[in-house]
C-alpha cells in the first residue's frame, strides 16, 4: 500500500469552530488532493496540490483551505465548520498527476 | 460542465458469472478514464487505466473497453467471485488537467 495516512480518522466537532485535517505521505508524490464523500454524489474534488505552495480549487472548494509547506504534508482547513461540510474526507496522492491515485483510509468528519 | 453516470442500482449476479459495469460520460472527450474499486469504509483503490486511443485492457480477470465514440467504457470482471463485491468507480481526467473527475459508483455483489 502506498504511504499515506489520515488524521484524525473521526471527529466530531461544532458548527462554527475551525477544522484541520492532515494527510501526511511518504512516498515524495508531487501531487496530493483532497476529496469529500457524500452519499449520492461520489468523490468530489475540494483542492489540490501540485506542489510545495502550490495549490488550486477543487469543484467545491467554498469553506475550505488549504497548505502544502512540506512535500509530504497537505492540511485541509474547514475555516468555521457547517452541519453541511459533514462528510467523509478522502486525501489522496499522485506522482505524475495523470496517472493513478492512491487513497488513504479517509476522515470520517460529523458537524453538530 | 463534464458529467459521468454510472448505474446507481447495485449488480447482484451468480458467482462464475462476467459482471459487466457502465460508464457514460458527455460534454468532454478525455485523454485517459481509470477505474477504482471502493469497499465499505475504505478509501478507493486503483484498478486500471485506459487512455483514448486504447480500445481494450486487460488485467487477470478484469477487461475495460473504451468507446470515444459512444463516449463510455464498459469493465468486466470475468469468473467473479464473493470477495470481488464491491462498489466500483469510474473516474475521467479533468479539462485536461491533474484532476479527476469520479462518477457516483456501482455496487457490485456476488452470490456464492
Amino acid at each position: 500500500d502506498a504511504g499515506i495516512t489520515q488524521s484524525p480518522r473521526h471527529k466530531v466537532t461544532e458548527t462554527g469552530t475551525p477544522v484541520t485535517l492532515r494527510c501526511h505521505q511518504t512516498e515524495n508524490h508531487r501531487y496530493m488532493y483532497w476529496y469529500r464523500q457524500d452519499p449520492g454524489h461520489g468523490l468530489r474534488l475540494i483542492h489540490y496540490s501540485y506542489g510545495v505552495k502550490d495549490t488550486d480549487k477543487g469543484e467545491v472548494s467554498d469553506g475550505y483551505s488549504v497548505s502544502r509547506s512540506k512535500t509530504e504534508d497537505f492540511l485541509l482547513t474547514l475555516e468555521s465548520a457547517t452541519s453541511s461540510q459533514t462528510s467523509v474526507y478522502f486525501c489522496a496522492i499522485s506522482p505524475q498527476g495523470v496517472d493513478e491515485q492512491f487513497f488513504g483510509p479517509g476522515t470520517r468528519l460529523t458537524v453538530l | 460542465s463534464q458529467k459521468i453516470e454510472q448505474n446507481s442500482e447495485a449488480l447482484n449476479i451468480q458467482e462464475g458469472k462476467t459482471a459487466t459495469l457502465t460508464c457514460n460520460y458527455t460534454n468532454y472527450s478525455p485523454a485517459y478514464l481509470q477505474w477504482y474499486r471502493q469497499d465499505p469504509g475504505r478509501g478507493p483503490v486503483f484498478l486500471l487505466l485506459i487512455r483514448e486511443n486504447e480500445k481494450e485492457k486487460r488485467k487477470e480477470r478484469l477487461k475495460v473497453t473504451f468507446d470515444t465514440t459512444l463516449k463510455q467504457s464498459l469493465f468486466h470482471i470475468t469468473a467473479s467471485q464473493p470477495a470481488d463485491s464491491a462498489t466500483y468507480l469510474c473516474a475521467l481526467e479533468r479539462d485536461s488537467s491533474y484532476k479527476l473527475i469520479f462518477g457516483s459508483g456501482t455496487r457490485l455483489l456476488v452470490r456464492p
